[in-house]
């Protein structure tokens, strides 16, 4: 079975900063990988997935992932945030087999002025 | 036009009521999910249907029943309310059970 490790619960940074959001994956076969997101009393959106193919995605709102399989992470980075960045993300992945998605514990972003 | 909708956004009730969250989706997915998410936002898969069929039963009381009338409507029953039950429930569809996941906006259930 998958597992996903998010390894920073929270992470603070000032407007116009450049932030990653890390996540480490765990799986025996080939997998799917995805970031959401999450604003204050809504449901989850999805930032971007990485199915196949080039190893770097690019997703809404100037975010991007990369696929690493040697490493098995798929770590979330934005070159700019702004304050309406501030949300909680989640890492989620499944098995191109085809189980669920497992997701991360989440990892709060804070975009401070 | 709203892909996953669930009602009622809000319930308050006391412990010991029964309560139902429904849930629609206009996309064409075959596989719907119910999942919990407690104060510290954890994302827990609580059940999923594909085809009207379940698929998932995670470890969760047998207070709660989940039913799938059809493959584009998928309702959650709660028997006997606890306090631990309050959480915001998730609802979502996707195409197929390893695939991308459209998320309901969530039903916020308060116990008192």
């Amino acid at each position: 079975a998958q597992s996903v490790t998010q390894l920073d619960s929270q992470v603070p940074v000032f407007e116009e900063a450049p932030v990653e959001l890390r996540c480490n994956y765990s799986s025996s076969v080939s997998v799917y990988l995805f970031w959401y997101v999450q604003y204050p009393n809504q449901g989850l959106q999805l930032l971007l997935k990485y199915l196949s193919g080039s190893t770097l995605v690019k997703g809404i709102n100037g975010f991007e992932a990369e696929f690493n399989k040697s490493q098995t992470s798929f770590h979330l980075r934005k070159p700019s945030v702004h304050i309406s960045d501030t949300a909680e993300y989640f890492c989620a992945v499944g098995e191109t087999s085809g189980s669920r998605l497992t997701f991360g514990e989440g990892t709060q972003l804070t975009v401070n002025p | 036009d709203t892909a996953v909708s669930q009602t009622p956004k809000y319930l308050v009730t006391q412990m010991g009521n029964d309560k139902s969250i429904k849930c629609e989706q206009n996309l064409g997915h075959d596989t719907m999910y119910w999942y919990k998410q407690d104060s510290k936002k954890f994302l827990k898969i609580m059940f999923s249907y594909n085809n009207k069929e379940l698929i998932i039963n995670e470890t969760v009381p047998n207070r709660f029943s989940p039913k799938s009338p059809d493959k584009a409507h998928l309702n959650l029953h709660i028997n006997s309310l606890e306090l631990g039950d309050s959480a915001v429930y998730f609802c979502a569809s996707s195409l197929w059970v390893s695939g991308e996941l459209f998320f309901g906006e969530g039903s916020r259930l308060t116990v008192l």
